[in-house]
């Protein structure tokens, strides 16, 4: 099957910084989200992203489908961006949802 | 909030006894989804359904059944639970192939 790896498993940043997380993926996908799970274990969508870039507030990605990964950017990090950023994806040509999950980064902000 | 709750929300039972986990939708959405969340593995699919009566297995069905009688309701049974299926439990729909999840199901099994 597809495997997904992130990079890197953990981080730890000052209040204020910039940070790139890293989703490598082993085959061609459709379909590639990321999501954060806060410190209470609520899971929230962030990005449907099987290609290009989009950006909401101090979030953006990249997805380079041609190449294999996609990069998530937080910049100015707050201390509620903590949490772990999972990548998730569906192969090619899937169209039902069926994601596979990366292992997850966890962030933690410090103040 | 795409309306998604999950009951109960948490639960402790004994090896051996049958455990059934709900999924409840308020929009209509087709696709529904559980997954299981340990930790080292992430989140992994458990079964999914494409519609009422639709469903079909994913990456860790064994020991797990699902049923769907109503477009709003997934339910999720543990026929005779054993400690490996001691996990947090997530339903989630798709909406526009964009997946939302509900809060979650702590499932302790003794």
């Amino acid at each position: 099957g597809i495997q997904v790896e992130q990079s890197p498993p953990d981080l730890i940043l000052q209040e204020g910084a910039n940070s790139t997380l890293r989703c490598n993926f082993s085959d061609s996908v459709n379909n590639l989200q990321w999501f954060h799970q806060n410190p209470w274990g609520q899971l929230i969508n962030l990005f449907y992203i099987p290609s290009g870039t989009k950006q909401n507030g101090r979030l953006s990605a990249t997805t380079v489908a041609t190449e294999r990964y996609s990069l998530l950017y937080i910049s100015s990090s707050q201390t509620t961006d903590s949490g772990v950023y999972f990548c998730a994806v569906e192969r090619t040509p899937g169209n039902t949802g069926k994601l596979i999950f990366g292992q997850g980064t966890t962030l933690q902000v410090k103040p | 909030d795409a309306g998604i709750t999950q009951s109960p929300r948490h639960k402790v039972t004994e090896t051996g006894t049958p455990v059934t986990l709900r999924c409840h939708q308020t929009e209509n959405h087709r696709y529904m989804y559980w997954y299981r969340q340990d930790p080292g593995h992430g989140l992994r699919l458990i079964h999914y359904s494409y519609g009422v009566k639709d469903t079909d297995k994913g990456e860790v069905s064994d020991g797990y059944s699902v049923s769907r009688s109503k477009t709003e309701d997934f339910l999720l049974t543990l026929e005779s639970a054993t400690s490996s299926q001691t996990s947090v439990y997530f339903c989630a729909i798709s909406e526009q192939e964009t997946q939302y999840f509900g809060p979650g199901t702590r499932l302790l099994v003794l």
